[in-house]
């Protein structure tokens, strides 16, 4: 069945560093593919979508680009602030279902 | 008032006591979920009503049961659950129908402890 992996966490920054938070996914046809991100003590928001391969999801600074030919959408952000720690999850629509990685958290430090 | 609400925040019971958790949306949508989240797993989707129907279990054991009495309500009721059972329950909404573009509302989870 259509599935989600995304990296183990923590990942652990220094303020303004570069973020990647790799993401691939498994499923037939063709998948949405969505990051949520969940601060401390919320539920989880919408961060970005693609809804088809090359698309470019972009928000808040946070960028993802729809990658078929490597069944990827990784999350990438230029310079992370503290604001930004959180947990994020990487998800997949297919065939009626919403799809959700294990999610992965990140901790930024001054 | 934030867009859903879920109560209570923490619940702490034992394994033969019967409780419940609230879900209230104030968004207009007609779609609701509830979500298992435990640690290192992935986000576990347990329920989805659209316009009141459930139209979705995922094969969740008969100690939790669903009920949704309106489009804005959302209840899971507890029963006889096991201590595998902590985690936090998440409720979602969405407007009625998956669609590729679909996002989902997410209430902030009710911390749940099976002693």
């Amino acid at each position: 069945g259509d599935s989600v992996t995304q990296m183990e966490g923590p990942v652990t920054l220094s303020e303004e560093a570069f973020l990647t938070i790799n993401c691939t996914y498994t499923a037939t046809g063709y998948p949405s593919l969505f990051w949520y991100v969940q601060y401390p003590g919320e539920g989880l928001q919408l961060l970005l979508k693609a809804t088809k391969a090359d698309d470019k999801g972009s928000n808040k600074g946070f960028e993802a680009t729809y990658r078929k030919e490597t069944t990827s959408f990784h999350l990438e952000k230029g310079s992370v602030q503290v604001s930004d720690s959180a947990v994020y999850f990487c998800a997949l629509y297919n065939t009626d279902k919403l799809i959700f990685g294990t999610g992965t958290r990140l901790q930024v430090f001054p | 008032e934030t867009g859903v609400t879920q109560t209570p925040r923490h619940l702490v019971m034992g394994m033969t006591n019967k409780k419940s958790l609230k879900c209230e949306q104030h968004l207009g949508h007609n779609a609701m979920y509830w979500y298992k989240q435990s640690a290192k797993k992935p986000l576990e989707l347990m329920f989805v009503y659209n316009f009141k129907e459930q139209t979705e279990n995922n094969s969740v054991p008969s100690r939790f049961s669903p009920e949704c009495p309106n489009s804005s309500h959302l209840f899971l009721h507890l029963h006889t659950l096991q201590p595998e059972d902590s985690a936090l329950y998440l409720c979602a909404s969405s407007q009625a129908g998956l669609t590729p573009l679909l996002e989902l509302f997410f209430g902030e989870g009710s911390r749940l402890t099976v002693l």
